[in-house]
């Protein structure tokens, strides 16, 4: 079974400069979550999507990131203009769905690190 | 805002050591989740503990949480070099639709 793809891998960026991610999951998984990793911290929860409605986005920061997920399949997470602080790697990952309120076991892509100089 | 801890911050230990490192949360929650992460890769599930008592085995690695002191352990026995990562602990608040990660724990098992 093939994992949860990301693209690209490395992105590096000038401050006030766009960028954009995508995530392809696992087939068949309803549920989607873009977080941010911080070196040395623990991933942050950006937005959840299910299907293509979005579950959750409390802390995404509406006024420079946006994320859609049409189709219900592949997800695009959007930064514009970047600051110096978004410097993380971005993780992708996918559960089967989210049933009866609780978050299934989600299974992560490889990440996409952003460098902001 | 809800906060997980994670005690230790850093470990170090030698092969055939036991240990346990601590996941403490500030709010209620029945559903908390152990992850690993190797050096510049992705995350890997663990386990998954969904009631209070619940207790899980995997090998090495035994993770139990006791949701009225809202605490989770993972305990390693017989330390292995591959058991070498950082380890994440991560709570569900479901009413209100917010999932966070602890601290980590970064991991190294000395030869």
């Amino acid at each position: 079974e093939a994992g949860v793809a990301q693209s690209p891998r490395y992105k590096i960026i000038e401050k006030r400069q766009s960028v954009a991610f995508w995530c392809n999951p696992i087939s068949g998984h309803a549920t989607l979550y873009w977080y941010q990793q911080i070196l040395g911290q623990g991933p942050k929860l950006l937005i959840q999507f299910q299907n293509n409605g979005v579950v959750d986005d409390s802390q995404l920061p509406k006024d420079r990131f946006s994320a859609e997920r049409l189709k219900g399949v592949d997800s695009t997470l959007k930064i514009q203009p970047a600051k110096l602080e978004d410097s993380a790697v971005y993780l992708c990952a996918s559960s089967l769905g989210y049933l009866t309120g609780w978050r299934e076991t989600q299974y992560f892509g490889p990440g996409t690190r952003l460098l902001v100089l | 805002e809800l906060k997980v801890e994670q005690n230790p911050l850093f470990l170090s230990m030698q092969e055939g050591k036991n240990y346990t490192i601590y996941c403490n949360y500030s709010t209620t929650s029945d559903r908390l989740y152990w992850y690993r992460q190797d050096p510049g890769k992705s995350l890997e599930s663990l386990f998954v503990l969904l009631s209070n008592g619940a207790v899980k085995q995997e090998g090495r690695l035994m993770a139990s949480l006791d949701t009225k002191a809202r605490l989770s352990t993972l305990h390693i026995t017989a330390a292995v070099h591959d058991l070498s990562a950082t380890y994440f602990c991560a709570v569900d608040i479901t009413l209100g639709n917010q999932f966070y990660f602890g601290t980590g724990t970064s991991l190294t098992v000395i030869p």
